[in-house]
């Protein structure tokens, strides 16, 4: 099993560029989670899917940040224009089920914005 | 709503020694219970976690956690911790019913000395 695969593994961008980050979730799952992850606020959930819907979006911090879950397979974060309070580590998760159930944890993307 | 609290931030212990890892937390309806590892530019992995029945949970690599619902804790616990234990061990809780999400502690830093 390949596990949930994230891409890139670290992103460097200037401000006001966009940014856009990329997660495959385990063959089978049907619910996708976004989290970031910073030494200040540590680990918070962004939003989260279930059967590619987004179920809640609340923990978004501002408009700058969109996701999408186009299918099963594939889903991505985007922050237009990124600013430097932005700079993170953003995790994708996947399981099946929700609440209760085992959240698969990618690598992660270590996102600096200059 | 759901909160967890790990009261200590940081737990240095030398190898071999027992080590307890401490997260209450607060709900007013009946919860999930999980530990998570994040070993160093990894993502966070499943260490165990209480859904219901036996208030004694045993996980990966020698841990156990016990529910105590009176005190509301969820202590993570090893009897002889290892060099490769040296991992952030996060606590999560989530209501056992409705769309509530997981809510993570802030983190415990375990480090193991030689």
């Amino acid at each position: 099993d390949a596990g949930v695969i994230q891409s890139p593994r670290h992103e460097v961008t200037e401000m006001g560029q966009e940014v856009t980050l990329r997660c495959k979730p385990i063959s089978g799952h049907n619910s996708l989670f976004w989290y970031r992850q910073t030494m200040m606020r540590g680990l918070e959930l962004l939003i989260y899917f279930n059967n590619n819907v987004p179920i809640d979006d609340s923990g978004m911090p501002e408009d700058r940040f969109s996701a999408k879950m186009p299918n099963a397979s594939f889903s991505t974060l985007k922050i237009q224009p990124s600013e430097p309070r932005d700079s993170a580590v953003y995790f994708c998760a996947s399981s099946q089920g929700l609440w209760g159930q085992t959240q698969y944890f990618g690598p992660g993307t270590r996102l600096t914005v200059l | 709503a759901q909160s967890v609290t790990q009261l200590d931030s940081q737990v240095p212990v030398f190898e071999e020694a027992p080590v307890e890892l401490r997260c209450n937390y607060s709900s007013s309806v009946s919860v999930y219970l999980f530990w998570y590892v994040q070993y160093p530019n990894q993502g966070l992995q499943l260490l165990l976690k209480y859904l219901s029945g036996s208030t004694l949970v045993k996980g990966i690599n020698g841990f156990e956690a016990e529910f105590n619902k009176s005190q509301t804790s969820f202590h993570l616990r090893k009897p002889s911790v290892h060099i490769s234990d040296t991992a952030e061990y996060f606590c999560a809780v989530s209501a056992n019913s409705g769309n509530t999400p997981l809510v993570f502690g802030k983190g415990t830093r375990l480090s193991v000395i030689a």
